[in-house]
């Protein structure tokens, strides 16, 4: 199975900052990483796929990327709204494995 | 916009099957390309792919629960459904019916995020 590691578990920010949410795999994933939203009570939101896609509708405050091995969610300029938790997936192969989650949290 | 609805007891005994169905609206199971999948989520936890069927009825579970899970389809209905054998309190959790990611770029692609999910419902394990 592909482990995914996301960092940091917990971040604080004020509306308007900028946040940077990593996502780790143990084995390569040829750009295979998606991106989601989930507030308590709620199912998860799909936010970004193939590492930089935005998918439609979300705002483009969001957005994904990568650096070297790593995977990177970016949101620029937080919004009230934004404050939830984040999880990272591979869809490289089977089976399909999600990161921890961070949580995103009011400063 | 596709929307998938979860349904099901809230409530199952150690031993015994979960099931739960899907119902989709505004869609149809019989998409090709569309591959119809369960999450879990235990409280306050991550996220478990537990697997996909596909119209056709060809399948892939989490190896993980691969020996007490069956998923159908049933197209007449436009519904898949869930079972999950000989439960215990570790398969108390939210139970998610999510759909592949419709995008042409996962055409072959069995390997999907997912694009749109059901509200969730809770299940639990308990005598």
């Amino acid at each position: 199975d592909i482990q995914m590691t996301q960092s940091p578990s917990s971040v604080s920010a004020s509306v308007g900052d900028r946040v940077t949410i990593t996502c780790r795999a143990s084995h390569g994933l040829n750009g295979w990483l998606a991106w989601y939203q989930q507030k308590p009570g709620k199912a998860p939101e799909l936010l970004i796929y193939a590492a930089s896609s935005l998918q439609t509708g979300v705002p483009s405050r969001f957005s994904g990327g990568t650096s070297g091995t790593d995977f990177t969610l970016t949101i620029s300029n937080v919004q009230p709204e934004d404050f939830a938790t984040y999880f990272c997936q591979q869809a490289q192969s089977f089976p399909l494995t999600f990161g921890g989650g961070t949580r995103l949290e009011i400063k | 916009q596709v929307q998938l609805q979860e349904s099901g007891p809230g409530l199952v005994k150690p031993s015994e099957t979960l099931s739960l169905t899907c119902t989709v609206s505004y869609g149809s199971v019989n998409s090709g390309y569309n591959y119809w999948t369960w999450i879990r989520q235990p409280p306050g936890k991550g996220l478990e792919w537990i697997g996909y069927i596909y119209y056709s009825g060809s399948s892939n579970y989490n190896p993980s629960l691969k020996s007490r899970v069956t998923m159908s389809v049933d197209t007449s209905k436009n519904q898949f459904s869930l079972r999950l054998s000989s439960v215990s309190a570790a398969d108390t959790a939210v139970y998610f019916c999510a759909r592949g990611h419709p995008d042409n770029i996962y055409r072959d692609k069995p390997e999907t995020p997912f694009d749109s999910w059901g509200q969730g419902t809770l299940v639990t394990v308990s005598s």
